[in-house]
């Protein structure tokens, strides 16, 4: 079982720009949630899917929306970036919504 | 609002030493206590859960909910603890199940 696959591990995009990053779960879960995590900071909570609809969301804007497939495989997109959305990007599956959560490697975003 | 925090940016300890990581929270309700480790190059795994009791890898961890404190902690540290470690929250209500709080996490470096 390959774990928690998230792509690409890095990226470089220019403020303004669109980006989409992509996680496929372990195997047998079914819940992803997305993190972000600033350098030098812990991860913070951006939201959760869970049977393809959006479940928990943190404090995040608009310009962060996600979804989530039938294969449980998920997608985090981000609108409009900014410089301050440079971060790693981790992806978190779970066998349900409480239970603990697999982490991914991360994608590495650097917004120029 | 949901806070945790641990005071250490970076704890450096000796082989055969004890380790202390201290996390502390702030939240009203009955809270769910997790340790997450993510050793050099690897991606963040669950160390201990509160609910779990157990220990791993030698370490412990007590909730004490009168100074609400969840802290880390093994006898004789091991060059193979040298780590950032995160201590993380989860709220016991159903609109909060899916989402982790995260302190800003402590660097652990064992010398020999």
């Amino acid at each position: 079982d390959a774990g928690v696959t998230q792509s690409p591990t890095h990226l470089i995009k220019t403020r303004g720009q669109q980006v989409t990053l992509r996680c496929s779960p372990k195997s047998g879960h079914d819940t992803v949630s997305w993190y972000q995590q600033a350098l030098g900071q812990g991860p913070q909570f951006i939201f959760q899917y869970y049977e393809e609809e959006e479940r928990q969301r943190g404090n995040f804007p608009d310009r962060f929306s996600g979804h989530q497939f039938p294969n449980y495989s998920s997608e985090l997109n981000v609108n409009a970036l900014l410089l301050g959305d440079s971060a790693l990007y981790l992806c978190a599956s779970s066998p349900g919504t409480v239970y603990g959560y697999t982490f991914g490697s991360g994608t590495r975003l650097t917004v120029v | 609002a949901q806070r945790v925090t641990q005071p250490e940016k970076l704890l450096s300890v000796f082989k055969g030493a004890p380790v202390e990581l201290k996390c502390n929270y702030s939240y009203s309700g009955s809270p769910e206590l997790f340790w997450y480790v993510q050793y050099s190059r690897q991606r963040l795994q669950l160390l201990l859960r509160h609910i779990s009791r157990e220990s791993i890898k030698g370490f412990t961890a007590d909730l004490n909910k009168g100074e609400t404190s969840f802290h880390l902690k093994k006898p004789f540290a091991q060059e193979e603890d040298s780590a950032m470690y995160y201590c993380a929250l989860r709220a016991g209500t159903t609109d909060s199940w899916g989402k982790l709080q995260f302190g800003a996490g402590t660097q652990v470096v064992v010398t020999p």
